[in-house]
């Protein structure tokens, strides 16, 4: 299994509203990323988890808790959003943290904040 | 920090024509490259990538792209596109932070739009 998958594939949400979104592998991959990609623009590096603990967090507000409850799921908690928060959540994994490793992207998760 | 810089924010093209995308790094003693493909409303997926060796890398679809270490570039070529090469490109380098953890960096990326 070489898939990365992310669920849902679209969510709308109230600023009031708490939801999850859900990354899925079956690789053995020990790092796991979550992304923000806004509209014609590249993927920003959100958090790194290695090994299942926090290794990177890019100084994102803390509406956003990432979690990693095992080594094939990677969660991203949503707390009183923004609109600006709206755009392409993207799930991504390598071998380990390794530099030379290819990351393995999910389809994304299309986030709107009402 | 490493950082690549992607010339061209778009590059029409007629199909069955040839393209070059271009893509400038950072110098840096190792460095890691990736060409990565996004189709519309879809994440991302590895073209190819230079870890070291030759400079000349084959990847899917067709592409490859040549390290040239003297210009600092890593372009991506195809010799006769297809329509459904229609994409968002984004070349990417790789890094170790502070931490030892592997970060990557991408391009603004390169809208390559084909034209029938």
């Amino acid at each position: 299994d070489t898939e990365v998958t992310q669920t849902p594939k679209h969510l709308v949400m109230g600023m009031t509203n708490k939801k999850s979104l859900k990354c899925e592998q079956h690789m053995g991959h020990r790092a796991m990323y979550w992304y923000k990609q806004k509209a014609k623009k590249p993927p920003e590096l959100m958090f790194v988890y290695s090994y299942e603990k926090l290794s990177i967090n890019e100084s994102v507000p803390s509406r956003f808790s990432p979690e990693c409850p095992n080594s094939s799921l990677l969660n991203l908690h949503l707390h009183a959003l923004q609109p600006e928060d709206s755009a392409l959540y993207l799930c991504a994994t390598s071998t380990d943290r390794g530099t030379y490793n290819e990351q393995f992207f999910g389809p994304g998760t299309r986030l709107t904040v009402l | 920090a490493q950082s690549v810089t992607q010339l061209d924010s778009q590059v029409p093209v007629f199909e069955e024509a040839p393209v070059e995308l271009r893509c400038n790094y950072s110098s840096s003693v190792s460095v890691y490259l990736f060409w990565y493909v996004q189709y519309p409303n879809q994440g991302l997926q590895l073209l190819l990538k230079y870890l070291s060796g030759s400079t000349l890398v084959k990847g899917i679809n067709g592409f490859e792209a040549e390290f040239n270490k003297s210009q600092t570039s890593f372009h991506l070529r195809k010799p006769s596109v297809h329509i459904s090469d229609t994409a968002e490109y984004f070349c990417a380098v790789s890094d170790q932070d502070s931490g030892g953890y592997q970060k990557v960096t991408f391009g603004i990326g390169t809208k390559l739009q084909v034209i029938p």
